[in-house]
Parts: C-alpha cells; structure tokens; sequence
C-alpha cells in the first residue's frame, strides 16, 4: 500500500515552454501533497504544501506564477512550471499524506527529471 | 522549515559490519521518519516512529524516537551491498511538512 506515482519520469523541453508533472496516489486517498525539488547530492527542499480543494502554500523563495500547482482531487496533484529555464532544471519529487498510515506519514513519488535547454 | 543535524555525512563500510547514524533538532517532533534514496529515485519510507521512546524495527533496520523527542537513530546490522544509497532523517508535527537531515551517503564493499 501508499503507492504514489509520477508522470512523466523525465522530461526535456526548450526554454520558454511549459512543463506538467502529474502526481498521482494510486491506493489511498491524499488530503495533503507536498511538491520538493532536489539539486544533486543535497538534502529535498520543500516548495509548496497542497489541500485537496484548495490554493497551495508556497514555500518563501518560490515563485508560485511560475510553478502553478493544482490537486483537484484526493488521488492526484500537477505542477506546471511554466516559462521554463535552464536553471529551473532539477529533480522535482512529490509527496502524499492521507488515509495512508499516520497522518504525518509522506510516501514519496518516483520523482520527475526536468532538464530545460 | 529547519534543517536537522544528521551525522554522519557519509560512511564506506565493509559487507556485514553494523552501520549507525543519528540525527538532532533544536525543536521537538511529533514524528521522525527514515526513509532510503537511490540514485534518481524518490525517497522510499523504511520506519516511522511515532512516540517519544519508541524502538521499531524493519527486518535488519532499527531506528530509534528519543525521549527528548529532538533527536532519533538508525541503525542498519549486517549490512549488504544493496544497503547502498542515501538516507535521510525527518521530524515533522501533525499537518506540517517534513524537516530533513541532510543525509547520510552510506557506500558498502563486498
């Protein structure tokens, strides 16, 4: 159980075009999901906190025009990263909380390769 | 959110020797995690704690809540070579997210 999916796996795109990673929670229900972004070799660094049926927080330092997040649904959250740069190339992984073990419990996403030329 | 303490930064052990790794916070948490990240894969949960004092184990691992509540333990035995990988270390409180560790780099030789 706590399955959470991500789509695409990687992604190349040209500068300037828009990006949507998809996150899905495949076997329970998410009432909260996280989006993080990793560099290499360095620790998650959270960017916004998400409630099913509500704006998303965003973290201090991330632009929340540039990354457009949705969670429509208990089961699935998206980001957009829109006007991509090559400096917003990065891991970007995904979180759920939920109906899934405790509350305060994240199961984490495979994680989406983003690299913008 | 805080950045946790976790030491060490990295370990290179041998197969089957025991490995131990910590992790301290200057607030207390309701709940440390330890989760596992391979190369280009999200982090995998391997133990949730979830009460000041509690010990769990998940097969070869053990991990650790201290009384204090601002700090937790792992502890890998008999480590093998898929041990490989980074982990990390989370305390969090009901509804907010997660604060990290910045990992441990665990390598291990046959």
């Amino acid at each position: 159980g706590a399955v959470v999916s991500q789509h695409p796996s990687w992604v190349i795109c040209k500068s300037g075009t828009s990006v949507k990673i998809e996150c899905r929670s495949l076997d329970f229900q998410a009432t909260t999901m996280f989006w993080y972004r990793q560099f290499p070799k360095q620790s998650l660094m959270l960017m916004a906190t998400s409630n099913e049926g509500s704006k998303a927080t965003y973290e201090q330092g991330v632009e929340k025009d540039k990354f457009l997040i949705n969670h429509a649904s208990l089961t699935l959250s998206t980001l957009t990263v829109t006007s991509a740069h090559p400096e917003d190339s990065s891991f970007y992984i995904c979180s759920a909380s939920g109906t899934s073990g405790a509350l305060d419990t994240q199961y984490f996403g495979p994680g989406t390769r983003l690299t913008v030329l | 959110g805080q950045q946790l303490n976790q030491s060490p930064q990295s370990m290179f052990i041998q197969e089957g020797e025991d490995v131990s790794m910590n992790c301290t916070s200057s607030s207390i948490f309701n709940t440390w995690l330890w989760y596992k990240q391979d190369p280009g894969e999200g982090p995998v949960l391997l133990i949730a704690l979830y009460k000041a004092g509690e010990l769990t184990s998940n097969g070869r691992l053990t991990a650790q809540f201290g009384i204090t509540r601002k700090d937790s333990f792992l502890n890998i035995s008999a480590s093998i070579p898929s041990d490989v990988g980074i982990y990390f270390c989370a305390g969090t409180n009901s509804g907010y997210a997660l604060n990290f560790g910045k990992g441990t780099s665990l390598l291990v030789t046959p």
